[in-house]
């Protein structure tokens, strides 16, 4: 079974708008939320994280918003650009647990000029 | 800044062969991993070692071989190329510690005909 999901397998956006990728998970022991981007033909990167202590996080256009209740979260990116087009990882991590990222499948962001 | 070289980029194999990708960090991170990254399957954990000489299994384990030669490289052997696989093997490394960012190399790209 998937223990991070993200509910849009795809999505897209006009240039400007606000695109938001959303992404839940099982386990109440997971603490640290990573999201990944990730360009054709490249590894992925870490964009921006938030620990379960925190219910947002912001940097620059990109925020994070946290549910510990609900067990979910949300990747905003604000005036979404072309260059924000790849794909978006949503991982996780149990507390202790060093370095064993679990991800959820992508979603693939098509931001339209 | 580091970087992590994975060789080669691009792996054509034959059905039951064995196959060996390597890996090279220069960011002196204690902790490397071995994912594994199909078209709609997001990432999955294969191997990952915290240290020198240390092998630690992941979800996807079976049919993979890993080895820590030293603390900058780390090898994955394909027991036995299955016919028609076709993955991104994706290589990463973290220092040790549960908050901490795992950097990602570019892959490397396996068909098996």
């Amino acid at each position: 079974q998937q223990q991070v999901r993200q509910s849009s397998q795809s999505l897209t956006v006009w240039e400007g708008e606000t695109a938001i990728l959303n992404c839940s998970y099982e386990n109440s022991a997971f603490d640290y939320f990573p999201w990944y981007q990730q360009f054709p033909g490249e590894g992925p990167a870490l964009l921006i994280a938030i620990r379960s202590v925190s219910d947002k996080k912001e940097d620059g256009r990109f925020t994070i918003f946290f549910n510990k209740r609900e067990k979910n979260l949300s990747l905003h990116i604000k005036d979404s650009q072309p260059g924000d087009s790849a794909t978006y990882f949503c991982a996780a991590r149990r507390a202790g647990n060093t370095g064993k990222l679990i991800f959820g499948l992508g979603t693939t962001l098509q931001v339209q000029p | 800044g580091g970087i992590i070289t994975q060789t080669p980029k691009f792996l054509i194999g034959q059905e039951g062969q064995k196959l060996t990708l390597k890996c090279q960090q220069n960011f002196n991170h204690d902790t490397m991993y071995w994912y594994r990254q199909d078209s709609g399957k997001g990432l999955r954990l294969i191997y990952y070692s915290i240290t020198e000489n240390d092998l630690q299994k992941g979800d996807l384990s079976e049919g993979y071989d890993a080895s820590r030669e030293k603390k900058s490289s780390f090898s994955l052997t394909v027991t036995s190329a299955q016919k028609n696989e076709m993955a991104v093997f994706l290589c990463a490394s973290s220092i040790t510690g549960s908050n901490t960012e795992v950097f990602f190399g570019k892959g490397t790209r396996l068909t098996v005909v």
